[in-house]
């Protein structure tokens, strides 16, 4: 198992455009959850999903923001018509509902998004 | 809702030192209470993670930490640190027996001096 993987690392874009992220979690694992940090912020929760149900939303997660897991594997979140204020590293993680290590999240190693 | 407050955006200490990274939470209910380090450009690592049972928790790389109910703390300590130790540090609150997310502080800066 190679962990909680995403892609890509890193994506520049123009304002206005719109950008794709991929978050394949570890297998198994019934939890997907993403993430936003800007710099010098704590990761700031946006969304969860148990399986391909996505159980909450943050108020962070406006309209231009949409996130799908469609067959409870890999998850996709999507931003739409990109703002500078978008510029932020967005985290994945995932863990199992049952287990030693159901209580611990797993971390993947960020997308960093710049708008330009 | 919960709630976590790092009190020290950075902190400096000087290699074989010890240091602590102080943690206070807000919570009505049981929370399990983690500690996650940050190292440039990467994601986050699980340090250790306290669930129940003994209030003295020891992770990876030599750290631990203590949970204080009546303060509502979660200090992480390190007797020594070396120059590897030099990161973020993100203490973490997640509702006891309720799967549900994890609430994240702003994070802790340690620069280890020469």
């Amino acid at each position: 198992d190679t962990g909680v993987s995403q892609d890509p690392r890193h994506k520049i874009t123009k304002r206005g455009q719109n950008v794709t992220f991929r978050c394949d979690p570890i297998s198994e694992h019934n939890r997907l959850y993403w993430y936003r940090q800007t710099l010098g912020q704590g990761p700031e929760f946006l969304t969860y999903f148990q399986n391909e149900a996505q159980l909450e939303k943050s108020r962070l997660l406006s309209d231009r923001f949409s996130a799908e897991r469609p067959k409870g594997s890999f998850s996709t979140l999507e931003i739409q018509r990109t703002e500078q204020g978008d510029s932020a590293m967005y985290l994945c993680a995932s863990k199992p509902t049952k287990g030693a290590t159901n209580t611990e999240a797993f971390f993947g190693q960020g997308t960093r998004l710049t708008v330009v | 809702a919960q709630s976590v407050t790092q009190l020290d955006s950075q902190v400096p200490v000087f290699e074989e030192a010890p240091v602590e990274l102080r943690c206070n939470y807000s919570s009505s209910v049981s929370v399990y209470l983690f500690w996650y380090v940050q190292y440039p450009n990467q994601g986050l690592q699980l340090l250790l993670k306290y669930l129940s049972g003994s209030t003295l928790v020891k992770g990876i790389n030599g750290f631990e930490a203590e949970f204080n109910k009546s303060q509502t703390s979660f200090h992480l300590r390190k007797p020594s640190v070396h120059i590897s130790d030099t990161a973020e540090y993100f203490c973490a609150v997640s509702v006891m027996n309720r799967d549900d997310k994890i609430i994240f502080g702003k994070g802790t800066r340690l620069h280890i001096l020469p």
